[in-house]
């Protein structure tokens, strides 16, 4: 299995909502990375964890809010978002923090 | 300050021929080297990789070229087929993170 799965795919929500992007693999990676990508730009890293605890916080603001439950997954908590913020975020996982990283499909969220 | 970059947003090759995707970076750090491959609303798949350790990479019709003096790398494809048309990103590893590039986007041509 050299799989990462993200749900939802897609996901609509307002500027009061609260909602949830997860993320699991079972690979046995030991770091999972949330990534957004705006259209036509490159993947951008938001947040790094290491053996379950959060190892980088890429200055993302606090209403982003990521929780590693255990080593197979990731979760991504949104709470008063902007309609600046409607992305694509990608979940991934590596062995270790420095080898190459799988991707899941992404979540495409739109804030309105 | 763009550590990583891909100066050419687009690419048209003609099925059958050889694609070449160049990516130059700045962080003398940078020790690992990958090209993902990415279609549209769908994750980064990886292609390839090369350790700054190496100089070339091959893995079927995708190879990979590292030159450190120059601080460039290239990807090539041969013979190109019309399943690669996408777009390719090039990312630097250091210690701390993976550094994507702006992404080429390849058309391959019948």
């Amino acid at each position: 299995d050299t799989e990462v799965t993200q749900t939802p795919k897609h996901l609509v929500m307002g500027m009061t909502n609260k909602k949830s992007l997860k993320c699991e693999q079972h690979m046995g990676h030991r770091a999972m990375y949330w990534y957004k990508q705006k259209a036509k730009k490159p993947p951008e890293l938001m947040f790094v964890y290491s053996y379950e605890k959060l190892s980088i916080n890429e200055s993302v603001p606090s209403r982003f809010s990521p929780e590693c439950p255990n080593s197979s997954l990731l979760n991504l908590h949104l709470h008063a978002l902007q309609p600046e913020d409607s992305a694509l975020y990608l979940c991934a996982s590596s062995q270790w923090r420095r080898e190459k990283l799988f991707f899941g499909s992404g979540t495409q969220l739109s804030v309105l | 300050d763009q550590q990583v970059k891909q100066n050419s947003p687009s690419l048209s090759v003609q099925e059958g021929r050889i694609s070449i995707l160049n990516c130059d970076y700045t962080n003398s750090m940078f020790d690992y080297f990958l090209w993902y491959k990415k279609y549209p609303a769908e994750g980064p798949t990886f292609l390839i990789s090369i350790s700054s350790i190496k100089d070339k990479n091959e893995d079927g019709r995708f190879t990979v070229f590292l030159n450190k003096s120059a601080k460039h790398l290239s990807l090539h494809i041969v013979p190109s087929q019309p399943g690669d048309s996408a777009v390719y990103f090039c990312a630097a590893n250091s210690v701390q993170k993976l550094v994507f590039g702006q992404g080429t986007r390849l058309t391959i041509n019948p």
